[in-house]
């Protein structure tokens, strides 16, 4: 069955360190999203990609990196200068950009700090 | 710019309960409409949708009617289980070159036995 995989489901980061949260998918869709959810709040949209090799910040880029270079692939790298980075982290794709098309995730990682 | 507006949770009901969470939205064009959910520990999972005015999407017992006319999309359900405590998330997706779909902030819903 096609879907979207995140790795790891839990990911632990020391101080200064960057830490990258994978994540794949075989559903042929063009567009891919990453979203921060913190307790009890809704989704902030983190970074977007609609195509390879090009991709746009949302709202909350601040401390976060990202590329595209394969349609199946939007790795998020969580860097040091994200000084809050403790958060439930969810990528989803879309068939095309543009088309009013429902979203499917994947099942998140959890980023702790120790 | 569009928003999806929830009612506040947590919504707690008891088994057997009828299930109703207000959801609200502003658009500048003709969005498509869904309902996700999300259990504890999880991804969403698209739960149900509509694309144009007075579609009524269902699942799992679960329905919402898209209203053009009031700008919302109630989600609704006549007798909730345990099995349905989880967040719910109303969202918005229009056409356009570059257009991101807009979420509401989520609603809890706790089924009591």
């Amino acid at each position: 069955d096609g879907g979207i995989t995140q790795s790891p489901k839990y990911l632990f980061r020391k101080e200064g360190q960057n830490v990258t949260l994978s994540c794949e998918q075989n559903l042929n869709h063009d567009a891919m999203y990453w979203y921060r959810q913190d307790p009890g709040q809704g989704l902030r949209l983190i970074y977007y990609s609609q195509i390879v090799n090009d991709f746009q910040k949302g709202d909350i880029a601040e401390g976060y990196s990202v590329s595209r270079e394969k349609k199946e692939s939007f790795p998020l790298t969580v860097t040091s200068a994200q000084k809050n980075p403790t958060a439930f982290y969810l990528c989803a794709s879309s068939p095309r950009r543009g088309e009013r098309q429902p979203q499917h995730f994947g099942d998140g990682t959890r980023l702790s700090i120790l | 710019g569009d928003s999806v507006t929830q009612m506040e949770g947590p919504v707690t009901l008891s088994e057997e309960a009828f299930l109703t969470i207000n959801c609200t939205y502003t658009a500048t064009g003709y969005p498509s409409l869904f309902w996700y959910v999300q259990y504890p520990g999880e991804g969403l999972q698209l739960l149900l949708k509509a694309t144009k005015a007075d579609d009524k999407g269902s699942n799992k017992g679960f329905e919402a009617t898209y209203r053009k006319e009031t700008t919302s999309f109630h989600l609704e359900k006549g007798s909730v289980q345990v099995s349905d405590s989880a967040v719910y998330f109303c969202a918005l997706s229009e056409t356009g070159g570059s257009y991101i779909p807009t979420f509401g902030r989520g609603t809890s819903l706790i089924v009591h036995p």
